[in-house]
């Protein structure tokens, strides 16, 4: 039973160039969050989607983030024009409930570098 | 809102206990977790209390008081590999898993 993968594990880009991230949660798993990891500093909660829904999209930029999960295929967090600010580690995690009671579930992350 | 305060360093020497602190100021609490993350990698799961007391799981032991709004990791006969940052969290109302910036536990032979 594969984890939480994600891809690209490294990607470059220069500033004004578009990000696509992919996380593909856990079998079974209908529950996906991204959260965005500078160094040094611990994980910040983007967004967290459902199958073609997204739930809570408080901690996400209003401007160049978006962020779906449709119902075939991984969960994608886009960055457009990226700036330099947007150079971090991005985790998702996935989860069979809502409740974190039993733990969710991170990929191995996506390091963005903009340069 | 949420927010968790948690030591940012702890060092230790191979073979010793040390004790990682939470924090937390909450609306909503359902219960604490606590994640392990090496250099470069993925967080990972260690363990969750959502009432009072302690959680054992071999060499790891996690405490909660829910009066006090406070936890704490318990990390038993350290190895050199327990060098990682380690996060507490919290799910409030919202679901939405909420994490303190991490403590880096540095393992001294």
């Amino acid at each position: 039973n594969a984890g939480v993968m994600q891809n690209p594990r490294h990607l470059v880009r220069r500033r004004g160039q578009e990000a696509r991230l992919r996380c593909s949660p856990m079998k079974g798993h209908s529950h996906v969050y991204w959260y965005r990891q500078l160094p040094e500093e611990g994980l910040k909660f983007m967004v967290y989607l459902q199958k073609e829904n997204i739930i809570d999209e408080s901690g996400m930029p209003k401007e160049r983030f978006s962020a779906e999960f449709p119902k075939e295929g991984p969960s994608i967090l886009r960055i457009q024009q990226v700036v330099r600010g947007d150079s971090a580690a991005y985790f998702c995690a996935s989860s069979d409930r809502a409740r974190g009671d039993y733990g969710y579930t991170f990929g191995s992350g996506t390091r963005l570098t903009v340069v | 809102g949420q927010s968790l305060e948690q030591p940012s360093e702890v060092t230790a020497v191979e073979g010793a206990i040390v004790q990682i602190n939470c924090t937390y100021q909450t609306s909503g609490f359902y219960g604490l977790s606590w994640y392990q993350q090496h250099d470069g990698g993925a967080p990972t799961f260690l363990s969750y209390n959502a009432l009072d007391g302690l959680e054992e799981t071999g060499r790891f032991s996690s405490f909660l008081s829910r009066s006090d709004s406070y936890g704490y990791l318990l990390l038993q006969e350290l190895q050199m590999k327990d060098s990682a940052s380690y996060f507490c969290g919290t799910s409030g109302g919202s679901y939405i898993p909420t994490f303190g910036r991490g403590t880096s536990l540095i393992v001294h032979p």
